[in-house]
């Protein structure tokens, strides 16, 4: 079966501009979550989506957005880039959202210049 | 003050050593407890669930104090392949499943 897959692997943007980082969960997944990595960190919650509405939110400024899909894949938005913005962005799926073990897919590396 | 902390390491130990981890959390409310492992450059995996009984997985062994509000994890018998990032991890249920990671610690297995 096929884990949690995240496109793209790498992304080097530049400061001022948006990406888009996209994630399909683990099939019979609904709830699907949102982090980021900076290098020598643990990973901070950014999303959490379960059945295509927000379930939770993490300390992170409204250039940040994300949105699920009625496939229950989902998007990472992220406007007028900063350099600050470089990390690994982690995606994790499960089945119900509440109090389950999470499944990471192998994450987005995001270098911004 | 972060809301799970870890000592960053790195722990250098040789093979066949047993290795103890300790980590501490502040949020009384949270409910369901983690151990991940995550490799250089990979994404993180999960080791085991930490219960308040204490639980065993092979030459693991992850402790939980509700009281003192502290998690270990204990490897016995190192192996080379044990060199990783383990990160000691919370969920406040009540918030829905965000995870709250502690900075992670350093693991280095030599032979």
């Amino acid at each position: 079966d096929a884990g949690v897959t995240q496109s793209p692997t790498h992304l080097i943007k530049t400061r001022g501009q948006h990406v888009t980082l996209r994630c399909s969960p683990i099939s019979g997944h609904k709830s699907v979550s949102w982090y980021q990595q900076v290098l020598g960190q643990g990973p901070q919650f950014i999303f959490q989506y379960y059945e295509k509405e927000e379930r939770g939110r993490g300390n992170f400024p409204d250039r940040f957005s994300a949105r699920q899909f009625p496939n229950y894949s989902s998007e990472l938005n992220v406007n007028a880039l900063l350099l600050g913005d470089s990390a690994l962005y982690l995606c994790a799926s499960s089945v119900f959202g509440r109090d389950e073990t999470q499944y990471f897919g192998p994450g987005t590396r995001l270098l911004v210049l | 003050r972060k809301e799970v902390e870890q000592d960053p390491g790195p722990f250098n130990v040789p093979e066949g050593a047993t290795v103890a981890f300790n980590c501490t959390y502040s949020n009384s409310a949270s409910q369901s407890f983690f151990w991940y492992r995550q490799d250089c450059r990979k994404e993180p995996k999960l080791l085991m669930s930490v219960y308040s009984s204490g639980n065993e997985d092979g030459r693991f062994t992850a402790q939980l104090n509700r009281a003192s509000q502290y998690i270990s994890l204990l490897i016995r018998d190192s192996k080379l392949s044990d060199s990783a990032t383990y990160l000691c991890v919370v969920n406040n249920n009540n918030a829905g499943n965000m995870l709250t990671f502690g900075g992670g610690t350093r693991l280095m297995v030599k032979p």
